[in-house]
């Protein structure tokens, strides 16, 4: 049971760099999320997606972008990484019935 | 939209003692409040939810209620044990956030044996 799959786990990116975050679920689930987790700050909402094809903005939205390239994978992208984007990236899914949401392993990145 | 207050921040009880973290929500369309737990380095886990057309639920040696009128929400547990170490994290369902969950600060326990 793969559940939700994020990648990478770890990376470094110097600032000003892009890069993008992968996610993937097998659960068969309409919404999608990406949650960003500082210290202190508990989990953050960044972006979202209730279906294929629909994003929205969430909490945190600045410095960000997203794409729901189909139901399964939503990626997370930044353009111009700032050390201020340093955290922890939660990628999470579930249904759109109100039930729970069911989150990854997480991704830990460093913006130097 | 939801914004969602979580007290205390950190709790530190003896073994076998009881912890109560508390929530408040803003939002009085909110209608589902799962409770999470996170160990350090992995991911939040669900432990326990509760609707608002339920007062409390309970599960083992965990229960939450919930207050609808004065729109908080409190995690109970009991008789605890040094593996309930961890941090945990209330949150609502907003809906002028679609399906996503807001979350509290979270409150890290600390059970010493």
């Amino acid at each position: 049971n793969a559940g939700v799959t994020q990648t990478p786990k770890f990376q470094v990116l110097k600032t000003g760099q892009s890069m993008t975050l992968q996610c993937a679920q097998d659960m068969n689930h309409n919404s999608m999320y990406w949650y960003r987790q500082d210290p202190g700050m508990g989990l953050r909402l960044i972006y979202y997606s209730a279906s294929e094809g629909t994003t929205d903005k969430g909490e945190v939205p600045n410095g960000y972008n997203v794409s729901r390239l189909n139901k399964r994978e939503f990626s997370l992208r930044l353009e111009s990484a700032a050390p201020s984007q340093t955290s922890v990236y939660f990628c999470a899914s579930g249904t759109n019935s109100g039930n729970t949401i069911y989150f990854g392993e997480g991704s830990w990145l460093t913006v130097v | 939209g939801e914004n969602v207050e979580q007290h205390p921040s950190t709790l530190s009880v003896q073994e076998g003692d009881s912890a109560v973290i508390k929530c408040t929500y803003s939002d009085s369309a909110s209608n589902y409040f799962p409770w999470y737990k996170q160990e350090l380095g992995k991911r939040p886990q669900l432990i326990i939810d509760i609707r608002s057309n339920v007062g409390e639920k309970k599960d083992q040696r965990i229960a939450v209620t919930l207050n609808k009128t004065a729109k908080h929400f409190s995690l109970h547990i009991t008789e605890t044990q040094p593996e309930d170490s961890a941090v945990y994290f209330c949150a609502a369902r907003s809906y002028q956030a679609g399906t996503a969950l807001i979350f509290g600060k979270g409150t890290t326990l600390s059970v010493s044996s």
